[in-house]
């Protein structure tokens, strides 16, 4: 079956340091891909996406994405992070484009200490 | 004004009781979705709509029906509610026909089953 794997659960980082989060999936067709983010007590919203082209994809608040198709993988990134940046962070992969059927990971709890 | 929005926020019901979670939307979208979110295990796709007339079962639909009443709303039931319903939920919808797209989410109804 498809899935999609975020492999750190928890992160906790002071402010300032460098922020990456892994995410793969598994499946061989083509794929939309988004990271999501969740503030406490707040609805998911969009940080980034993926549909085709450069794949190095920028996307709000400083964040960043790299799309590696070889390695099925695409990690979230962002080079300071900062205190309000505490959130839940969830990857999620669109398996038929244009079918909508988002196939999300089990997320990734950041607390980032001022 | 959110462009998706639920009713209730938050609701706390007992067990074996009927509750409804609505769900409208003012972007034209044509699907809509609806998810639970669970700690640990991100988000699950309980049912989802292509149209008015086009209903599917996602990955988890037991125990949930819905209704699309109208191209805007599309709303959730738990005929019989238990314990392990007690979640999030989500509304989402995105736009029909096109290959490359973002699902919006609304900003949650907490159930709690008692």
């Amino acid at each position: 079956a498809q899935s999609v794997s975020q492999h750190n659960h928890h992160v906790i980082l002071s402010e300032a340091a460098s922020l990456e989060l892994g995410c793969n999936y598994s499946y061989g067709g083509t794929v939309n891909l988004f990271w999501y983010v969740q503030y406490p007590g707040q609805h998911l919203q969009l940080l980034l996406k993926y549909f085709s082209g450069d794949p190095l994809v920028k996307g709000i608040k400083g964040f960043e994405a790299e799309f590696i198709k070889s390695k099925f993988s695409f990690n979230l990134r962002k080079p300071s992070v900062q205190w309000s940046d505490t959130a839940e962070y969830f990857c999620a992969v669109n398996l038929n484009p244009g079918f909508q059927k988002l196939v999300f990971g089990t997320g990734t709890r950041l607390l980032v200490s001022p | 004004d959110a462009d998706v929005t639920q009713t209730p926020r938050n609701r706390i019901t007992k067990t074996g009781k009927r509750i409804m979670l609505e769900c409208s939307q003012t972007k034209g979208h044509d699907r809509m979705y609806w998810y639970r979110q669970d700690p640990g295990l991100g988000l699950r796709l309980i049912y989802y709509s292509f149209d008015v007339k086009d209903i599917n079962k996602g990955e988890i639909s037991d125990g949930y029906s819905v209704s699309r009443q109208a191209q805007a709303k599309f709303s959730l039931s738990l005929e019989s509610a238990i314990p392990n319903q007690t979640a999030l939920y989500f509304c989402a919808t995105s736009e029909g026909g096109a290959l490359n797209t973002e699902a919006f989410f609304g900003q949650g109804t907490r159930l709690t089953v008692v």
